[in-house]
């Protein structure tokens, strides 16, 4: 079967650091997407994983182990603005989608 | 400006008719996808097109349809069939089709609401 797994909710502060997990168990695997919600809004993409380690862009980090079937999506210095639902994506034969995390930051 | 259309932002029906969502891109992208969010749950895959004249089923396919006469437009049809309807629906597109690793850009979603 195909599962992935993430956090429903999470809260944090303002300019704090948080690290958004997302587990995977998947037949195939081609990379992990990650995307940002706003609600009510089309998901936008943050990155993209094929390799394992950890790609760095601007705030946002992405990381991944596919022996461990685990990513993780990083968020430094946060901002009002970051709140929002964040998609784990497994690309296989298809994209399939984690439930997402609710992220809300408070200041 | 590039990027894909939704139209309308709302949408309501009233049960056993049949309501037709549009989606158009002018990214030039091959492929073209209709997904599904419920609270709560992933995003779920209905249809998708890789090329025009040709589409395949996702995850949910039954009680919609679609078609893809040209490669800019990909509108799917919510049918009587489908016993659930009311959801938020997004529309979304690539340069190449499932399984590569060019990323979906959405388009903005229709909600849609049947009483």
């Amino acid at each position: 079967g195909q599962n992935i797994d993430q956090p429903t909710e999470m809260t944090a502060t303002e300019g704090a650091i948080v690290q958004i997990n997302c587990t995977y168990q998947t037949s195939g695997f081609n990379g992990l997407f990650w995307y940002q919600q706003h609600a009510g809004e089309a998901p936008t993409f943050l990155s993209y994983n094929v390799l394992d380690g950890l790609e760095e862009k601007g705030r946002f980090s992405s990381f991944l182990s596919r022996s461990k079937g685990y990513s993780y999506l990083l968020l430094k210095e946060l901002q009002m603005k970051d709140s929002a639902s964040y998609l784990c994506a497994v690309n296989t034969d298809k994209l399939i989608f984690g439930t997402g995390t609710r992220l809300q930051v408070f200041p | 400006d590039g990027g894909i259309t939704q139209s309308p932002k709302y949408l309501f029906r009233k049960e056993g008719q049949n309501v037709t969502l549009s989606c158009e891109q002018n990214l030039n992208h091959d492929a073209m996808y209709w997904y599904r969010q419920d609270p709560g749950q992933g995003l779920r895959l209905i249809y998708y097109s890789q090329i025009v004249n040709d589409f395949q089923k996702g995850d949910i396919a039954e009680g919609y349809s679609v078609s893809r006469e040209k490669k800019e437009s990909f509108p799917l049809t919510v049918t009587s069939a489908q016993k659930n309807p009311t959801a938020f629906y997004l529309c979304a597109s690539s340069i190449r089709g499932q399984g590569t690793s060019y990323e979906q850009y959405f388009g903005p979603g229709t909600r849609l609401t049947v009483t």
